[in-house]
């Protein structure tokens, strides 16, 4: 089955350090996303990438790091620059050109600060 | 700034009645999203409109757009509790479609009680 997979579904960090979320897809997708969800409120954009070994900031990028050395690969780290980094992390994909076709997403990482 | 507004952003409904979901964004895209996202899940896709005037349906739930208005309804007909979620509707950050991600709404978290 194709699809988008997130690992851990719970991830728990202690002040100061860094923690890696695994995204990973065989749709044979192009377009990467991260996306970070508070509660009660919408998606905001993290980071995205169109193509292997490239990646662009979105809207809330100051905490976090990507990196992009496979096409079926996306890993967000949230740093310890991150303060608030307590949220529901979603990894999305969507074909390259992205004419009539959503995003799709993974099941998604909760992350809580010990 | 590109800007997405729903409302409500909470309505309680009973079983058996219509009501009607809105969508302002501030771009001229001629795209749009509908998502829904259940208790501690991730999101769903929904709808994908893309052009002015377009309409899907699917059972109960009915969408339009209107880009002359910067408008997206979702229409919920008969509603039934199974359709108690969260949902959300986001516009692609550049026009035209592309790559660079979506900006969502907060959410209409929607309740529908017997």
């Amino acid at each position: 089955d194709g699809g988008i997979t997130q690992s851990p579904k719970y991830l728990f960090r202690k002040e100061g350090q860094n923690v890696t979320l695994s995204c990973e897809q065989n749709l044979n997708h192009d377009a990467m996303y991260w996306y970070r969800q508070d509660p009660g409120q919408g998606l905001r954009l993290i980071y995205y990438s169109q193509i292997v070994n490239d990646f662009q900031k979105g809207d809330i990028a100051e905490g976090y790091s990507v990196s992009r050395e496979k096409k079926e690969s996306f890993p967000l780290t949230v740093t310890s620059a991150q303060k608030n980094p307590t949220a529901f992390y979603l990894c999305a994909s969507r074909p390259w050109t992205g004419a009539q076709e959503t995003q799709y997403f993974g099941p998604g990482t909760r992350l809580l600060v010990l | 700034e590109l800007k997405v507004e729903q409302n409500p952003l909470f309505l309680s409904m009973q079983e058996g009645k219509n009501y009607t979901i809105y969508c302002n964004y501030s771009t001229t895209s001629d795209r749009l999203y509908w998502y829904r996202q259940d208790p501690g899940k991730s999101l769903e896709s929904l709808f994908v409109l893309l052009s002015n005037g377009a309409v899907k349906q699917e059972g109960r739930l009915m969408a339009s757009l209107d880009t002359k208005a910067r408008l997206s309804t979702l229409h919920i007909t008969a509603a039934v509790h199974d359709l108690s979620a969260t949902y959300f509707c986001a516009v692609d950050k550049a026009s035209g479609g592309g790559a660079d991600g979506l900006t969502f709404g907060k959410g209409t978290h929607l309740i529908i009680q017997p």
